[in-house]
């Protein structure tokens, strides 16, 4: 698989609960983005790593949020107590590099969490 | 600060006819600007890219968008509308050294009928 990847593709759990997302990018890609999108909405921004460091995380929406990346690999994007106002596609991206803004995002298909 | 406005929610063609999909941006920066297209239960596929070539841009499926800097618009067209290009469509611009990501518009879904 060339594409970025991420799982679960559906996750539905109570209100609450925590929850992780992942996100496996396409190898190589030293960026990797976090994107929220609401239903009938455009995507939001949350988090945007450059390696394993998060140099932009301005759009977590609450302290609830969190990711982290490892071997400059794969990202978790955690929620913790959901509530319902979470329920929305996550959507992971990676480019090849940041070193312009110019470069494409290849996304994945997302994950769609369902909060009841 | 940068902003993308696309200017119609819905947009409904006839198969064979001409597609337009219109888009508005604001951007302190000079732009680099990007149409994705995304079909039920999908992530987003690049149409096509900006990035102050040329101002006539080509993507894939038949599309092009023109760039018109004294508009700031960067409307999406193709000359005959497949029932296979019924999708959402985003315009998205980035351009603001300041953060990495890209800023969307809320984005178009353009209905082919038969």
């Amino acid at each position: 698989g060339a594409g970025v990847s991420q799982s679960p593709s559906n996750k539905v759990t109570e209100k609450g609960k925590d929850v992780e997302l992942r996100c496996d990018p396409i190898s190589g890609h030293t960026a990797l983005y976090w994107y929220r999108q609401r239903l009938g909405q455009g995507l939001e921004f949350l988090i945007y790593f450059q390696g394993n460091s998060a140099p932009d995380k301005s759009g977590l929406p609450s302290d609830r949020f969190s990711a982290e990346r490892t071997g400059e690999s794969v990202s978790t994007l955690t929620i913790q107590r959901t509530q319902q106002e979470d329920s929305a596609v996550y959507l992971c991206a990676s480019s090849p590099r940041t070193g312009t803004l110019n470069q494409p995002q290849h996304f994945g298909d997302g994950t769609r969490l369902s909060i009841l | 600060a940068q902003s993308v406005t696309q200017l119609d929610s819905h947009v409904s063609v006839s198969e064979g006819t001409p597609v337009l999909l219109r888009c508005n941006y604001s951007s302190s920066y000079s732009p680099s600007l990007f149409w994705y297209v995304q079909h039920p239960n999908k992530g987003l596929q690049l149409l096509l890219k900006y990035t102050s070539a040329a101002t006539l841009v080509k993507g894939i499926n038949g599309f092009e968008a023109e760039f018109k800097k004294s508009e700031t618009s960067f409307h999406l067209t193709k000359p005959s509308a497949h029932m296979s290009d019924a999708a959402e469509y985003f315009c998205v611009v980035s351009g603001n050294t300041g953060r990495r990501a890209l800023t969307f518009g809320s984005g178009t879904r353009l209905q082919v009928q038969p």
